[in-house]
């Protein structure tokens, strides 16, 4: 248990729904991620936020939108998805303290794309 | 860019023996280096870290040592348990580096 959490854990949706995953943590971290984990795949970076603002952006599909309304929280907007978007997505965050960067990560959530 | 390689899987060991996951990167200057552990259902979680060469990390039997010289940070433990079964990634971060992941090893350990 890192103390990030992430909901929903499932979550299936067809190709024209919209659909939102949270991220939530509670240890002052300052920096929060997306990851997109597929099989056989090195692990993605998708976003970055540092303070809220974005840092990073590894030149994601816009039918990816994140958002960062506070240090604590952070969203993953969904639209229009592609079978091939069908994966887990990792929420991980990391300490204003820590200039290494260790990731904290929440467990996931496991997407299907119908 | 930086990039990051470890040993295809999977790794099958029997219980009690000896482990070795290798792992090499591509970056410039010194970054940070991470091995993190994802057990089946859960996000990856941090196993031990390295911040300047030669530095050893170690946490729960495992063990790697960051090497400049041959830009390696192998994975090692002595004594594996069905416990370990689990996919390791190795990673660097830190500073200006952008966190970058390995493609993952999974290993696993039979009684």
């Amino acid at each position: 248990e890192t103390g990030v959490t992430q909901t929903p854990r499932h979550l299936v949706m067809g190709m024209t729904n919209k659909k939102s995953l949270k991220c939530e943590q509670h240890l002052g971290h300052n920096a929060m991620y997306w990851y997109k984990q597929s099989a056989k795949k090195p692990l993605e970076l998708m976003f970055v936020y540092n303070f809220k603002e974005q840092t990073e952006n590894n030149s994601v599909p816009s039918r990816f939108s994140p958002e960062c309304p506070n240090s604590s929280h952070l969203f993953l907007h969904l639209h229009t998805l592609q079978p091939e978007d069908s994966a887990l997505y990792l929420c991980a965050s990391s300490p204003p303290e820590d200039s290494t960067d260790t990731q904290y990560f929440g467990p996931g959530t496991r997407l299907t794309v119908l | 860019g930086n990039s990051v390689t470890q040993m295809e899987g999977p790794v099958t060991l029997s219980e009690e023996a000896f482990l070795t996951i290798n792992c090499t990167y591509t970056a410039t200057g010194y970054p940070s280096l991470f091995w993190y552990v994802q057990y089946p259902g859960e996000g990856l979680q941090l196993l031990l870290k390295a911040t300047k060469a030669d530095d050893k990390g170690s946490n729960k039997g495992f063990e790697a040592t960051y090497r400049k010289e041959t830009t390696s940070f192998h994975l090692e433990k002595g004594s594996v348990q069905v416990s370990d079964s689990a996919v390791y990634f190795c990673a660097l971060s830190g500073g200006s580096y952008i966190p970058t992941f390995g493609r993952g090893t999974s290993l696993i350990v039979h009684p």
